[in-house]
């Protein structure tokens, strides 16, 4: 959406390499968060930030960290992908008073 | 407990039906509630929004009405079509609060 840009939008890769997915936000928003979306399980959290360097767990961490450096990126890093890390990944952005915004995705496979 | 619970899906109606898709939710405080629309391949929009009882979001012809009696925020369409096919998302956040909680998503199909 308007605002937010996640990159890639589409990858491939091999089980155990890393992956990481880039968030870039030009709204200046405050919180930023990554979820993932699978059939049957809706969206589920991952991790979200609430300041740069200021992060914290969601519901479904393991496997994942993130770092945002700057206040318009929010990086996710597979450290080792696994294929039960196969998904569509989405980013969202919010700040006080404005409700939470999604990117377009990025669908992710491994193989 | 804090959560958001829809009806099931799909939900497969014909042009021009009448839709409702049921949304409650459990929370303490006094969230703002959000229905957001999801088309094939996209990312999630908000569609409308209410913050506080008896407020009306209203967005392209849905509407829904924020009912702490019932903790109800049902999304109605008087008159769907084919275009509106799509997973539709209950969510509440908390005044205040900054993280939003969402539903399971109902999948929408509309035939011509």
């Amino acid at each position: 959406d308007a605002g937010i840009t996640q990159s890639p939008r589409h990858k491939v890769t091999e089980t155990g390499t890393p992956v990481t997915l880039r968030c870039h936000q030009t709204e200046n928003h405050r919180y930023m968060y990554w979820y993932r979306q699978d059939p049957g399980h809706g969206l589920r959290l991952i991790h979200y930030s609430y300041g740069v360097k200021d992060t914290d767990k969601g519901e479904v961490s393991d496997g994942y960290s993130v770092s945002r450096s700057k206040t318009e990126d929010f990086l996710l890093t597979l450290e080792s992908a696994t294929s039960s890390q196969t998904s569509v990944y989405f980013c969202a952005i919010s700040d006080p008073e404005v409700p939470i915004y999604f990117g377009e995705g990025s669908w992710l496979t491994v193989v | 407990g804090n959560s958001v619970t829809q009806m099931e899906g799909p939900v497969t109606l014909s042009e021009e039906a009448f839709l409702t898709i049921n949304c409650t939710y459990t929370a303490t405080g006094y969230p703002s509630l959000f229905w957001y629309v999801q088309y094939p391949g996209e990312g999630l929009q908000l569609l409308l929004k209410a913050t506080k009882a008896d407020d009306k979001g209203s967005n392209k012809g849905f509407e829904a009405t924020y009912r702490k009696e019932t903790t109800s925020f049902h999304l109605e369409k008087g008159s769907v079509q084919v275009s509106d096919s799509a997973v539709y998302f209950c969510a509440r956040t908390h005044t205040g609060g900054f993280k939003t909680i969402f539903g399971a998503g109902t999948r929408l199909f509309v035939k011509a």
